[in-house]
């Protein structure tokens, strides 16, 4: 199994270009979830999915948009970069908490943005 | 308002020695809490958790307490290795939600020294 598999690894933008960053699974997992994280800052969570076709806002969603067509993948997508979007993102997924899972987020090797 | 808050950014021990970090959550909702560890370049990776029906968890050199009075919880590791350096969050989510969000704290870089 390959876990959670993001792309792109790193990635310049300029300001106010788009772009989409990819995140893919093979655990099955029904719960999927984008981070930020800010230089010495824990992650906050952006925009997060309880299955395909379902998907709700996180801590920070503003500036980004997320789809969830299958249960494998979960882009997220930056229309208008802003310096302020310069991070790392991560994406992770879960079995989530009911039934006696613990919730416990397997994540990807992160996505490092710059904008500017 | 943070919910989950690691107040000390960096810990420094000696091999062979007890890392204790710490970890205090506001929110009483909180009833399941994990520890992840974060190498350099990597995303982070699944320690130990505790439920909050339990005021301790362990695991090999790894042991969690959780203290739910004072809405606190410490990793300890004994011994600590070099191989232990790393950030390590503390996480916290409230399972009755069902969606599994996860509320970190900010990390705490632990060095080991050899």
């Amino acid at each position: 199994n390959a876990g959670v598999t993001q792309t792109p690894k790193f990635r310049i933008l300029k300001i106010g270009q788009s772009m989409t960053l990819q995140c893919t699974q093979d655990m099955n997992h029904n719960y999927m979830y984008w981070y930020r994280q800010d230089p010495g800052m824990g992650l906050k969570l952006i925009y997060y999915s309880v299955g395909a076709g379902i998907t709700d806002k996180g801590e920070v969603p503003n500036g980004y948009n997320v789809s969830r067509s299958t249960t494998e993948d979960f882009p997220l997508r930056l229309e208008l970069a802003a310096p302020s979007q310069t991070s790392v993102y991560f994406c992770a997924s879960s079995t989530g908490t009911s039934g006696g899972n613990t919730g416990e987020l397997f994540f990807g090797e992160g996505s490092r943005l710059t904008v500017l | 308002d943070q919910q989950v808050k690691q107040n000390s950014p960096s810990l420094s021990v000696q091999e062979g020695r007890i890392s204790i970090l710490n970890c205090d959550y506001t929110n009483s909702m909180f009833d399941y809490f994990l520890w992840y560890k974060k190498y350099p370049a990597e995303g982070p990776t699944f320690l130990i958790s505790i439920s909050s029906i339990k005021d301790k968890n362990e695991d090999g050199r790894f042991t969690v307490f959780l203290n739910k009075s004072a809405k606190h919880l410490s990793l300890h590791i004994v011994p600590s290795q070099p191989g232990d350096s790393a950030v390590y969050f503390c996480a916290a989510l409230e399972t009755l939600t069902n969606a599994g969000k996860s509320t970190f704290g900010d990390g705490t870089t632990l060095t080991v020294k050899p």
